[in-house]
């Protein structure tokens, strides 16, 4: 079983619509957790930290169930800008204190 | 945020020679490095954690003589490979950890060999 996994998708949304990504692990011990965006041929960009009360920046809200080991991504009024490639990533002491990245979900957002 | 420059962003070399990736962090000192590789449609794989002034850590199935990791300031680590090899082709990410425990990533090196 992978350490991180994702739907591979790609979701293709017409602008503005509300478009939601989840993210299972396997190490219960995990203890931080992130939304990187990775653009075509490009490096990982933060997004955003996932906090178990659940937390909100703009048209993101992320959503951390650790009893399901289950993350979420909500992403509300959708962009064209919107379209990359979503990373979910967590990390553990016991991985070494290391990041763990999914495959990654495919969001295109279309006119 | 904080910036980490990678050098070359791109290059392309012949079977069996060596090339050198550069990782700087520009405006803060980095303890420890990451070094990734991404194929096609995969997701970022480890390849190994740089410690300043000690040896790597390589991940399993990671040849450590074929990617050989330098880091010898707080600012600077670098991953040679080689011997390169056609299937040695893939995008290679550094990242460098600062004294938050932030991680920030380098714009990546696309290697490409004949």
């Amino acid at each position: 079983r992978k350490e991180v996994e994702q739907d591979p998708g790609p979701f293709n949304v017409p602008e503005g619509a509300t478009v939601a990504f989840n993210c299972t692990y396997s190490n219960s011990a995990s203890q931080s957790f992130f939304w990187y965006r990775q653009d075509c041929r490009k490096e990982p960009k933060l997004l955003m930290s996932v906090y178990s009360s659940g937390n909100e920046d703009g048209r993101f809200t992320a959503q951390l169930n650790r009893a399901s080991q289950y993350i979420s991504l909500l992403i509300r009024d959708s962009k064209l800008s919107d379209s990359a490639t979503y990373l979910c990533v967590v990390n553990s002491m016991e991985y070494g204190n290391k990041l763990v990245f999914g495959a990654g979900t495919i969001l295109r957002v279309k006119s | 945020g904080a910036v980490v420059s990678q050098h070359p962003s791109w290059v392309i070399c012949k079977s069996g020679t060596s090339v050198k990736i550069e990782c700087r962090s520009l405006d803060f000192q980095a303890t420890t490095m990451f070094w990734y590789r991404q194929f096609p449609k995969q997701s970022l794989m480890l390849m190994a954690t740089s410690n300043e002034g000690s040896k790597a850590t390589y991940e399993q199935g990671v040849e450590k003589d074929k990617f050989l990791i330098n880091h010898a300031s707080l600012t600077l680590s670098t991953l040679t490979v080689t011997s390169a090899h056609p299937e040695d082709s893939s995008f290679y990410i550094c990242s460098a950890r600062n004294s938050s425990d932030e991680q920030f990533f380098g714009p990546g090196t696309r290697l490409t060999v004949l």
